[in-house]
Protein backbone atom coordinates (compact mmCIF):
# COMPACT_ATOMS: atom_id res chain seq x y z
CA UNK A 1 0.00 0.00 0.00
CA UNK A 2 0.95 3.83 -0.15
CA UNK A 3 2.96 5.48 2.23
CA UNK A 4 3.37 9.06 2.80
CA UNK A 5 5.99 9.78 4.89
CA UNK A 6 6.45 13.17 7.52
CA UNK A 7 9.14 14.11 10.27
CA UNK A 8 7.09 14.41 13.30
CA UNK A 9 7.91 17.88 13.91
CA UNK A 10 9.98 21.00 12.69
CA UNK A 11 10.14 24.44 15.03
CA UNK A 12 10.63 28.03 13.90
CA UNK A 13 10.89 31.27 15.43
CA UNK A 14 8.28 33.82 14.57
CA UNK A 15 8.48 35.58 11.21
CA UNK A 16 10.54 32.53 10.00
CA UNK A 17 10.27 30.51 7.46
CA UNK A 18 8.91 26.56 7.92
CA UNK A 19 9.39 23.97 5.80
CA UNK A 20 7.31 20.67 5.95
CA UNK A 21 8.43 17.71 3.71
CA UNK A 22 6.33 14.70 2.44
CA UNK A 23 7.76 11.63 1.17
CA UNK A 24 6.07 8.82 -1.02
CA UNK A 25 6.99 7.17 -4.14
CA UNK A 26 6.58 9.13 -7.42
CA UNK A 27 4.68 11.54 -5.13
CA UNK A 28 5.21 14.69 -7.82
CA UNK A 29 3.17 12.05 -10.15
CA UNK A 30 0.09 12.53 -8.00
CA UNK A 31 -1.35 15.71 -6.72
CA UNK A 32 -1.06 16.35 -2.66
CA UNK A 33 -2.93 18.42 -0.72
CA UNK A 34 -1.96 20.12 3.05
CA UNK A 35 -4.21 20.00 5.62
CA UNK A 36 -3.64 22.21 8.96
CA UNK A 37 -5.30 20.96 12.22
CA UNK A 38 -5.56 22.68 15.59
CA UNK A 39 -5.35 21.16 19.10
CA UNK A 40 -9.67 20.29 19.03
CA UNK A 41 -10.52 21.30 16.06
CA UNK A 42 -11.23 19.79 12.75
CA UNK A 43 -8.60 19.98 9.24
CA UNK A 44 -8.54 22.75 7.35
CA UNK A 45 -7.62 22.77 3.69
CA UNK A 46 -4.80 24.88 3.07
CA UNK A 47 -2.54 23.71 0.10
CA UNK A 48 -4.51 21.54 -2.72
CA UNK A 49 -3.54 20.55 -6.48
CA UNK A 50 0.31 21.23 -5.15
CA UNK A 51 0.35 24.66 -5.14
CA UNK A 52 -2.94 26.04 -4.82
CA UNK A 53 -4.56 27.94 -1.90
CA UNK A 54 -8.41 28.02 -0.93
CA UNK A 55 -9.98 31.30 -0.66
CA UNK A 56 -9.04 32.44 3.21
CA UNK A 57 -5.87 30.84 3.23
CA UNK A 58 -2.98 33.64 3.61
CA UNK A 59 -0.55 34.15 0.96
CA UNK A 60 2.18 32.89 3.29
CA UNK A 61 1.33 29.09 2.50
CA UNK A 62 2.49 28.00 -0.42
CA UNK A 63 3.02 24.29 -1.47
CA UNK A 64 5.07 22.24 -4.04
CA UNK A 65 5.40 18.98 -5.73
CA UNK A 66 8.32 17.31 -7.52
CA UNK A 67 10.02 13.86 -7.65
CA UNK A 68 8.94 11.93 -4.63
CA UNK A 69 8.62 15.24 -2.42
CA UNK A 70 5.55 17.64 -1.79
CA UNK A 71 6.71 20.61 0.58
CA UNK A 72 4.58 23.06 2.45
CA UNK A 73 6.28 25.90 2.97
CA UNK A 74 5.10 28.91 5.43
CA UNK A 75 6.61 32.08 4.75
CA UNK A 76 7.33 34.04 7.85
CA UNK A 77 4.99 31.70 10.22
CA UNK A 78 3.67 32.68 12.99
CA UNK A 79 2.26 31.66 16.43
CA UNK A 80 -1.16 31.22 14.83
CA UNK A 81 0.32 28.76 12.30
CA UNK A 82 1.58 26.38 15.26
CA UNK A 83 -0.32 23.06 14.27
CA UNK A 84 -0.17 19.28 13.19
CA UNK A 85 -0.28 19.60 9.15
CA UNK A 86 -0.90 16.54 7.18
CA UNK A 87 0.30 15.83 3.23
CA UNK A 88 -2.38 13.99 1.42
CA UNK A 89 -2.12 12.05 -2.29
CA UNK A 90 -4.59 9.49 -3.32
CA UNK A 91 -3.43 6.75 -4.82
CA UNK A 92 -5.70 3.63 -7.17
CA UNK A 93 -8.92 5.27 -5.81
CA UNK A 94 -7.48 5.19 -2.24
CA UNK A 95 -6.70 7.91 -0.25
CA UNK A 96 -3.64 8.35 1.90
CA UNK A 97 -2.62 10.65 4.47
CA UNK A 98 1.03 11.35 5.54
CA UNK A 99 1.57 10.47 9.69
CA UNK A 100 1.56 14.46 10.13
CA UNK A 101 4.29 16.93 11.56
CA UNK A 102 4.03 19.70 14.50
CA UNK A 103 5.20 22.68 13.79
CA UNK A 104 5.88 24.63 16.50
CA UNK A 105 6.38 28.58 16.69
CA UNK A 106 8.09 30.13 19.59
CA UNK B 1 -23.18 28.85 4.83
CA UNK B 2 -21.86 25.54 4.55
CA UNK B 3 -22.72 22.52 7.66
CA UNK B 4 -21.82 19.11 7.93
CA UNK B 5 -23.19 17.78 11.42
CA UNK B 6 -22.20 14.17 12.61
CA UNK B 7 -24.19 12.15 14.84
CA UNK B 8 -24.53 8.58 15.87
CA UNK B 9 -21.10 7.93 17.76
CA UNK B 10 -21.08 5.96 21.50
CA UNK B 11 -19.69 3.54 23.01
CA UNK B 12 -20.16 -0.20 21.79
CA UNK B 13 -18.69 -3.16 22.58
CA UNK B 14 -16.13 -4.81 20.41
CA UNK B 15 -18.19 -6.70 17.58
CA UNK B 16 -20.95 -4.90 17.62
CA UNK B 17 -22.48 -2.12 14.93
CA UNK B 18 -23.19 1.30 14.65
CA UNK B 19 -24.17 4.02 12.50
CA UNK B 20 -23.11 7.44 11.76
CA UNK B 21 -24.70 10.37 9.73
CA UNK B 22 -23.69 13.28 8.35
CA UNK B 23 -26.50 15.88 7.33
CA UNK B 24 -25.23 18.42 5.05
CA UNK B 25 -26.80 21.96 4.41
CA UNK B 26 -25.77 25.11 2.89
CA UNK B 27 -24.50 23.52 -0.64
CA UNK B 28 -26.18 21.47 -3.53
CA UNK B 29 -25.05 17.83 -1.79
CA UNK B 30 -25.87 15.92 -4.66
CA UNK B 31 -22.80 17.55 -6.42
CA UNK B 32 -20.12 16.08 -4.21
CA UNK B 33 -18.40 13.66 -3.53
CA UNK B 34 -18.34 12.85 0.25
CA UNK B 35 -16.08 11.12 2.74
CA UNK B 36 -15.50 9.56 5.98
CA UNK B 37 -12.12 10.20 8.06
CA UNK B 38 -11.40 9.10 11.09
CA UNK B 39 -8.72 10.26 13.93
CA UNK B 40 -8.03 8.02 16.82
CA UNK B 41 -7.23 9.47 20.09
CA UNK B 42 -3.54 11.62 20.09
CA UNK B 43 -3.45 10.05 16.22
CA UNK B 44 -3.07 11.21 12.64
CA UNK B 45 -5.80 11.09 10.28
CA UNK B 46 -6.67 8.14 8.50
CA UNK B 47 -8.86 8.37 5.56
CA UNK B 48 -12.34 5.66 5.77
CA UNK B 49 -14.15 5.89 2.64
CA UNK B 50 -15.71 7.78 -0.21
CA UNK B 51 -18.97 7.87 -2.47
CA UNK B 52 -19.88 9.00 -5.48
CA UNK B 53 -22.36 11.51 -6.42
CA UNK B 54 -24.30 8.96 -7.26
CA UNK B 55 -23.37 6.61 -4.58
CA UNK B 56 -22.50 4.14 -7.92
CA UNK B 57 -18.87 3.99 -6.80
CA UNK B 58 -17.48 3.34 -3.27
CA UNK B 59 -14.35 3.02 -2.21
CA UNK B 60 -12.63 2.10 1.33
CA UNK B 61 -9.10 1.47 2.98
CA UNK B 62 -8.47 -2.10 3.62
CA UNK B 63 -8.85 -2.09 7.12
CA UNK B 64 -12.24 -1.56 7.09
CA UNK B 65 -13.43 -3.45 3.63
CA UNK B 66 -16.26 -6.06 4.13
CA UNK B 67 -17.26 -4.29 7.95
CA UNK B 68 -18.20 -1.03 6.60
CA UNK B 69 -20.75 0.42 4.14
CA UNK B 70 -20.53 4.28 3.06
CA UNK B 71 -23.92 5.56 1.75
CA UNK B 72 -26.05 8.32 0.74
CA UNK B 73 -28.95 9.79 0.68
CA UNK B 74 -28.96 12.63 -1.89
CA UNK B 75 -33.11 13.59 -1.38
CA UNK B 76 -32.08 13.72 2.75
CA UNK B 77 -29.14 15.49 2.30
CA UNK B 78 -27.25 13.00 4.23
CA UNK B 79 -24.41 10.81 4.44
CA UNK B 80 -23.95 7.74 6.33
CA UNK B 81 -21.65 5.16 7.56
CA UNK B 82 -22.65 1.81 8.91
CA UNK B 83 -19.77 -0.09 10.60
CA UNK B 84 -20.31 -3.95 11.90
CA UNK B 85 -18.01 -5.92 13.32
CA UNK B 86 -16.25 -3.04 15.38
CA UNK B 87 -12.46 -3.50 16.56
CA UNK B 88 -10.71 -1.69 19.80
CA UNK B 89 -8.45 -0.06 16.65
CA UNK B 90 -12.19 1.02 15.09
CA UNK B 91 -11.95 3.91 18.21
CA UNK B 92 -11.27 7.36 16.82
CA UNK B 93 -13.59 10.62 15.69
CA UNK B 94 -14.93 10.01 12.52
CA UNK B 95 -15.50 13.65 10.23
CA UNK B 96 -17.30 13.98 7.36
CA UNK B 97 -16.38 15.82 4.70
CA UNK B 98 -16.66 17.26 1.30
CA UNK B 99 -14.42 16.85 -1.58
CA UNK B 100 -14.58 19.91 -3.98
CA UNK B 101 -12.80 18.19 -6.07
CA UNK B 102 -13.68 15.02 -8.26
CA UNK B 103 -12.67 12.26 -6.15
CA UNK B 104 -9.67 14.23 -5.64
CA UNK B 105 -9.61 14.09 -1.68
CA UNK B 106 -9.46 18.04 -1.19
CA UNK B 107 -11.70 18.14 1.55
CA UNK B 108 -13.07 21.95 1.96
CA UNK B 109 -15.33 21.56 4.56
CA UNK B 110 -15.73 19.39 7.82
CA UNK B 111 -17.84 18.80 10.14
CA UNK B 112 -17.40 18.68 13.83
CA UNK B 113 -16.89 15.12 14.27
CA UNK B 114 -18.83 12.21 16.26
CA UNK B 115 -16.90 9.59 19.02
CA UNK B 116 -16.74 6.37 18.20
CA UNK B 117 -15.54 3.89 21.22
CA UNK B 118 -15.27 0.43 20.86
CA UNK B 119 -14.75 -1.04 24.38
CA UNK B 120 -15.84 -4.05 26.58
Amino acid sequence: SYELTQPPSVSVSPGQTATITCSGDKLGNKYACWYQQKPGQSPVLVIYQDNKRPSGIPERFSGSNSGSTATLTISGAQTMDEADYYCLAWDSNTVVFGGGTKLTVL
Amino acid sequence: EVQLVESGGGLVQPGGSLRLSCVASGFTFRYYWMNWVRQAPGKGLEWVANIKQDGSDKYYVDSVKGRFTISRDNARNSLYLQMNSLRAEDTAVYYCARDQGEAMAEFDYWGQGTLVTVSS
